[in-house]
């Protein structure tokens, strides 16, 4: 079973709808992260969170909100989801203190919104 | 001013010759730097991490980093067809709560 599962893998949504894409680990890690990609512009970080009662926001966070519901899962909304939001979405997760501070990636979400 | 830099690419080697990527950034006071492969519509992996000047192998990849010019590199030996993909820099802040990634180089290695 895969470590970081991500659903759904793809949605195709419509402007102004309210959309939901959910993120589970099963590594035992304390913190995880949402990103975004798009073409040429790379990956970038739209929320954080170190635990269950720590969220922050990343470089891109305008129209997105998180939700940290256990220390395995994190969940990213977006309340009136806009066409520009279309993209690859990625949920990643680290443990504090590890040796090499590698980030584990699940397998993404692709949004397309209409 | 972009965290880290990478040349978007795209770029060919031909099998079996050494394929050099690079990446600067900006924060000075970065601590951690990783290089991530990216096969198109997947997810990132990471294959090479460094922390120190000087240079790190493993296998065929050779991470180097240069911290006084703020200058990390990929070099890769032997370059294989499945080596095509696309390579991403990111870089670990000093404050460690966040990283930041380049845009990512496209590698062709044609057979």
């Amino acid at each position: 079973d895969a470590d970081v599962t991500q659903t759904p893998r793809n949605r195709i949504t419509k402007t102004g709808k309210r959309i939901m894409l959910e993120c589970s680990q099963t590594k035992g890690h304390d913190r995880m992260y949402w990103y975004r990609q798009d073409p040429g512009l790379g990956l970038r970080l739209i929320y954080y969170s170190f635990d269950v009662k720590d969220i922050n926001k990343g470089e891109i966070s305008d129209g997105y909100s998180v939700s940290r519901q256990a220390q395995a899962k994190f969940s990213l909304s977006l309340e009136s989801a806009i066409p520009n939001q279309t993209a690859l979405y990625f949920c990643a997760t680290r443990l504090s203190g590890s040796t090499y501070n590698e980030q584990f990636f699940g397998p993404g979400t692709r949004l397309t919104v209409l | 001013q972009k965290e880290v830099e990478q040349n978007s690419g795209p770029l060919s080697v031909p099998e079996g010759a050494i394929a050099s990527l690079n990446c600067t950034y900006s924060d000075r006071g970065s601590q951690s730097f990783f290089w991530y492969r990216q096969y198109s519509g997947k997810s990132p992996e990471l294959i090479m991490f460094i922390y120190s000047n000087g240079d790190k192998e493993d296998g065929r990849f050779t991470a180097q980093l240069n911290k006084a010019s703020q200058y990390v590199s990929l070099l890769i030996r032997d370059s294989q067809p499945s080596d095509s993909a696309t390579y991403l820099c990111a870089v670990r802040t000093n404050t460690g709560n966040q990283f930041y990634f380049g845009t990512g180089t496209s590698l062709t290695v044609i057979p």
